[in-house]
């Protein structure tokens, strides 16, 4: 079981736009920045959002990010097939000395 | 470019050992965190160890404790994860990633393989 809380699945319609969310407490989401990461099948984890809200270069604005308290949203607009993926928030956890993941959430573009 | 390129995974028996190594170009090594991701089969995400420039500062998840240690070599711009005791649910892709306040690279990974 995950320290940080990720629904299973989401899904929408190409276009549509859809929201990830991520829950955790103040010893991890709450004190610390938060990173979002997609991971197509078969290919390495990719870095979305970092420091709660930020894009890294050659990521589209397509993608954000917004932290409140102890949970954090990644927002995509625009949705294309392409956005088919496994999605993680990440985290420092102050108690564990540790990144923590959350669980992932697939994506399907319907 | 930034570059990390993962080797040593393969099939070892529960019990066994097994080197990793991470070859990273494209960046100055010594400047940065270094750690180790792995995904099993099936599974989410889960952070193995990290690890400061010089090497005095390492942290682990609690279920390798005691059985990997996590090093480097700055003079050969290498991660490395030394794995004993290897038990099945150890089976999982390793990634080596650069860390700053998130994974920014992440190399190809390097499947590992417990079983007997």
């Amino acid at each position: 079981q995950s320290v940080l809380t990720q629904p299973p699945s989401v899904s929408a319609a190409p276009g549509q736009k859809v929201t990830i969310s991520c829950s955790g407490s103040s010893s991890d989401i709450g004190n610390n920045y938060v990173s979002w990461y997609q991971q197509l099948p078969g290919t390495a984890p990719k870095l979305l959002i970092f420091d709660n809200n930020e894009r890294p270069s050659g990521i589209p604005d397509r993608f954000s990010g917004s932290k409140s308290g102890t949970s954090a949203t990644l927002g995509i607009t625009g949705l294309q097939t392409g956005d088919e993926a496994d999605y993680y928030c990440g985290t420092w956890d102050s108690s564990l000395s540790g990144v923590v993941f959350g669980g992932g959430t697939k994506l399907t573009v319907l | 470019e930034v570059q990390l390129v993962e080797s040593g995974g393969g099939l070892v028996p529960p019990g066994g050992s097994l080197r990793l190594s991470c070859a990273a170009s494209g960046f100055t090594f010594i400047s940065y965190w270094m750690s180790w991701v792995r995904r099993a089969p099936g599974k989410g995400l889960e952070w193995v160890a990290n690890i400061n420039q010089d090497g005095s500062e390492k942290y682990y998840v609690d279920s390798v404790k005691g059985r990997f240690t996590i090093s480097r070599d700055n003079a050969k711009n290498s991660l490395y994860l030394q794995m004993n005791s290897l038990r099945a649910e150890d089976t999982a892709v390793y990634y080596c990633a650069r860390a700053t306040t998130a994974f920014d690279y992440w190399g190809q990974g390097t499947l590992v393989t417990v079983s007997s």
